[in-house]
């Protein structure tokens, strides 16, 4: 299964806008790059999904490096309510690996 | 509202004795799976269900029993929980494949003392 790096904490202003990272050197020609949310004491929740062109939605837009091996979620303008753990994940046909993710703080 | 919904939210139970925590799903989805989530290692998945009838082993599957009898529906069994079982449990759905997104429930927290 493909595996997914991304920083364990980043820190953003309130009303600035937030770019978060991911790698996936491994990552396979079918993969779709899926990312998460996840608030303190709820389940996660779908953010973005893209294959190869970037993808906007009222949530966020998700940028994929021309080679794939990375992308970036951005969130045009962090809120107070946009603190959470985000995970970048490359879900196959039967499972989902998710790793520690990272953990936004937004400074009001 | 589409919705995956987990029942209970909180339990607690005595080590041995047999529990179920249910999970529906309104969206019509062919997929379901149960995840465990602790501190300092992450979400796991314990089963997963491809469409009714058809149930599969996770990452952590021992001491768990789920079964797919309706497509609406996934409980997850601990025939016999045991303190290493207390953790943070959540349900998921996703209709099709993996380019399509997944819908969590709100989490069901156990403890087992």
């Amino acid at each position: 299964d493909a595996k997914t790096t991304q920083p364990n904490s980043m820190e953003s202003n309130e009303e600035e806008p937030v770019h978060l990272p991911c790698n996936h050197s491994t990552i396979s020609g079918t993969d779709y790059i899926h990312w998460y949310r996840q608030l303190p004491s709820q389940g996660p929740e779908y953010v973005i999904h893209g294959l190869t062109s970037n993808v906007n939605n009222r949530m966020a837009s998700l940028a994929i490096a021309e080679d794939r091996k990375s992308s970036t979620l951005i969130l045009h303008r962090a809120t107070l309510r946009d603190a959470a753990v985000y995970y970048c994940i490359l879900p196959t046909y039967d499972k989902v690996i998710f790793g520690p993710g990272t953990s936004l703080s937004v400074i009001p | 509202e589409a919705q995956v919904t987990q029942n209970p939210r909180y339990l607690i139970t005595v080590t041995g004795k047999k529990l179920t925590v249910t999970c529906s799903q309104n969206m019509n989805h062919e997929y379901m799976s149960w995840y465990r989530q602790d501190p300092g290692l992450g979400l796991r998945q314990i089963y997963y269900s491809m469409n009714v009838e058809v149930t599969d082993k996770g990452d952590v599957p021992e001491g768990y029993k789920v079964s797919r009898k309706e497509k609406r529906n996934f409980p997850l069994i601990l025939e016999s929980p045991s303190p290493n079982q207390t953790s943070l449990y959540f349900c998921a759905s996703r209709w099709g494949l993996g380019n399509y997104g997944y819908t969590f429930g709100s989490g069901t927290r156990l403890t087992v003392v």
